[in-house]
């Protein structure tokens, strides 16, 4: 069973701080992504990552993918309420379940005004 | 264009008791998913079709849960009889299908979910 460990679970800062979010895994991953899950709703994609080493940015989230495909990171900028919500790392397997994405437990985001 | 549509969005039910849930993907969408979301987790592939086709099912319980997606477009996921530890949040997805094999993955596209509760 490949396990995505997501850290911290929780995280409350105020607006206008900077934060970093970390998924980690033993696996190695043909691709990651970034999803983002408000409550009542279901997870929407932020941002896949692909190549080891691979740094995307969206506005004020910046996604790093470690070099040896197992590890990612999401670092946010001068963070605004906007920006609370479940932040889920998933990665996508590599062998004959092409397709099935193994999700973390998630970090829990809230921004204060 | 309409997302992906599940209803109903919320269910209480007795232990022991049916239930079912279903889904209207995004138009097109030929690939399906069925996830179940327990408190505090992330979500958890149960099935997955490519048209009507249920291509990766082995962390669907099948003593209880069965699922079908008969004319390849909308989907229903049935557990009888539910017992307490199904109460979740269940998800469906679906993605285009297209990428023919490729490590890429697709993006999904998630409905809100249904939430059940087992009394």
């Amino acid at each position: 069973t490949q396990l995505l460990e997501q850290s911290p679970q929780f995280l409350s800062i105020q607006e206008g701080e900077n934060l970093t979010v970390y998924c980690n895994s033993s696996s190695v991953f043909s691709s990651l992504q970034w999803y983002r899950q408000e409550p009542g709703e279901g997870p929407v994609l932020l941002v896949t990552v692909v190549t080891g080493g691979e740094v995307k940015k969206l506005k004020r989230l910046t996604f790093q993918f470690g070099d040896a495909r197992k590890d990612s990171s999401l670092h946010i900028t001068a963070a605004q309420p906007g920006d609370t919500g479940l932040y889920l790392c998933a990665g996508a397997d590599r062998g004959s379940t092409l397709g099935r994405l193994y999700f973390g437990r998630g970090t829990q985001l809230t921004v204060w005004p | 264009e309409a997302g992906v549509v599940q209803s109903p969005r919320y269910k209480i039910i007795e232990k022991k008791q049916p239930v079912a849930f279903w889904c209207n993907p995004i138009s097109g969408h030929n690939t399906l998913y069925w996830y179940r979301q327990n408190l505090g987790q992330g979500p958890e592939l149960l099935i997955r079709y490519e048209n009507e086709e249920a291509v990766d099912d082995s962390q669907l319980p099948k003593d209880r849960f069965s699922a079908e997606r008969l004319k390849g477009v909308d989907s229903t996921l049935k557990i009888q009889p539910a017992e307490l530890g199904d109460s979740a949040v269940y998800l469906c997805a679906s993605s285009p299908g297209t990428s023919g094999g490729s490590y890429i993955q697709e993006t999904q596209y998630f409905g809100p979910g249904t939430r059940l509760l087992v009394l």
